[in-house]
């Protein structure tokens, strides 16, 4: 039972260049969701989505893209990094099939330099 | 909008001592409530949650929080702090309106005390 899973766990990225966080789960789950943390903001929701070809922005959504083309699977871009997008991200899901409990991944760890 | 509330960034106690975190939220419709609990350079990990029913829910760790619909809070205690509780906790709404986000307060880190 692997939950979500994140990946790369670590990444260093220069400004300007592109990556793409992966983020998938295996429990069905209508709602993912992907946060950043920074130190005193808490998490702050970056985009989300409610199923399968629908998502929509959060709290910080600039710089960012995703797309929900199954279920199990919702990746978050970095268009062009900026030192300003150094952070610990989080994806996380939930559904109706958990009590909607959120799951976290691990988090990812990302510098940009 | 919906939003999350945790008064206090920081909150010392004494090893022993009463546990009082608290949270507030902002919302016009009956919430799902969350608390979850942080350990340095780890993921987040559900300590207990609020969907319907008994008001007094009780978590891991003896955490327990109680839903008051009147005052808009889900404060978290624990009768006896250990120093094992020493984490960031983060209290966390989902609305089942206009979106289905799910919001996460600033999170409040605690100091535990020998």
């Amino acid at each position: 039972n692997a939950g979500v899973t994140q990946t790369p766990k670590f990444q260093v990225l220069k400004t300007g260049q592109s990556m793409t966080l992966q983020c998938a789960q295996d429990m069905n789950h209508e709602y993912m969701s992907w946060y950043r943390q920074d130190p005193g903001m808490g998490l702050r929701l970056i985009h989300y989505s409610v199923g399968a070809g629908i998502t929509d922005q959060g709290e910080v959504p600039n710089g960012y893209n995703v797309s929900r083309s199954t279920t199990e699977d919702f990746p978050l871009r970095l268009l062009s990094a900026a030192p300003s997008q150094t952070s610990v991200y989080f994806c996380a899901s939930r559904g109706a099939s958990s009590g909607n409990t959120i799951y976290f991944g691990e988090g990812s760890w990302l510098t940009v330099v | 909008a919906q939003s999350v509330t945790q008064l206090g960034s920081h909150v010392s106690v004494s090893e022993g001592a009463l546990v009082l975190l608290r949270c507030n939220y902002s919302s016009s419709v009956p919430p799902y409530l969350f608390w979850y609990v942080q350990y340095p350079n780890q993921g987040l990990q559900l300590l207990l949650k609020y969907t319907t029913g008994a008001t007094l829910v009780k978590g891991i760790n003896g955490f327990e929080a109680e839903f008051k619909k009147s005052e808009t809070s889900f404060h978290l205690t624990k009768p006896s702090a250990h120093m094992s509780d020493a984490a960031e906790y983060f209290c966390a709404v989902i609305v089942e309106t206009g979106g289905f986000k799910t919001i996460f307060g600033a999170g409040t880190r605690l100091f535990v005390k020998a």
